[in-house]
């Protein structure tokens, strides 16, 4: 089954660790994106790529790093730069830019111990 | 920038009836997508339903439909025949026309839908 597989779906970190965050697709999908959701509030976006080996910033991408080595993964490292990493990661990605329909994972619930 | 606003954190229908949520949105722009996306307790985000801006008709997906209000700047989501599996989160979402920096999804706050058997 095609589909975006976000890995572990719980993690827990202590305060001052990098800790990353593992998103997979086998949607042959050029765009991915990732998304942070607090309570309360709305999807926020971190980070984009609209193509291997390119990824641009979203609105709050301080305090995160991202890759894309290869077309299919797109991983996300908290870092311990993020002041405030507790929440809900969701990973997803579309055919291409222009493309408007997103397809998502099923989300990584970190929290911070 | 665009904004998304939905006014009701949280709504309750009785299974069979109809509810409506409801969606305002801010941006300059003429040229735009609207959607609302699902979110049941397992927290994957599903998309419900689309409407393209330059299109006057209202979208509809069997008993999901919108009331799509351009002058307005409003994007009501109705859900006929309310069932117990449309218990979720409901996010309207917004994102400009084309690629590059077009590509960003700018969601509301969410609305809670609770379904009473």
């Amino acid at each position: 089954d095609g589909g975006i597989t976000q890995s572990p779906k719980y993690l827990f970190r202590k305060e001052g660790q990098n800790v990353t965050l593992s998103c997979e697709q086998n949607l042959n999908h050029d765009a991915m994106y990732w998304y942070r959701q607090d309570p309360g509030q709305g999807l926020r976006l971190i980070y984009y790529s609209q193509i291997v080996n390119d990824f641009q910033k979203g609105d709050i991408a301080e305090g995160y790093s991202v890759s894309r080595e290869k077309k299919e993964s797109f991983p996300l490292t908290v870092t311990s730069a993020q002041k405030n990493p507790t929440a809900f990661y969701l990973c997803a990605s579309s055919i291409d830019p222009y493309n408007t329909e997103a397809f998502f994972g099923q989300g990584t619930r970190l929290t911070v111990v | 920038a665009q904004t998304v606003t939905q006014s009701q954190p949280e709504m309750s229908v009785q299974e069979a009836e109809t509810v409506t949520l409801s969606c305002t949105y801010d941006t300059s722009e003429s040229d735009y997508y609207l959607f609302w996306y699902k979110q049941p307790p397992s927290r994957q985000m599903i998309l419900v339903i689309r409407q393209e801006a330059y299109k006057q008709q209202n979208a509809t997906e069997n008993r999901f439909s919108v009331n799509f209000q351009k002058a307005a700047k409003s994007f009501s989501l109705k859900i006929s025949d309310s069932q117990l599996g449309d218990a979720a989160m409901y996010f309207c979402a917004y994102r400009r026309r084309g690629g590059g920096s077009n590509y960003k999804l700018t969601f509301g706050k969410g609305t809670l839908l609770t379904v009473n058997p």
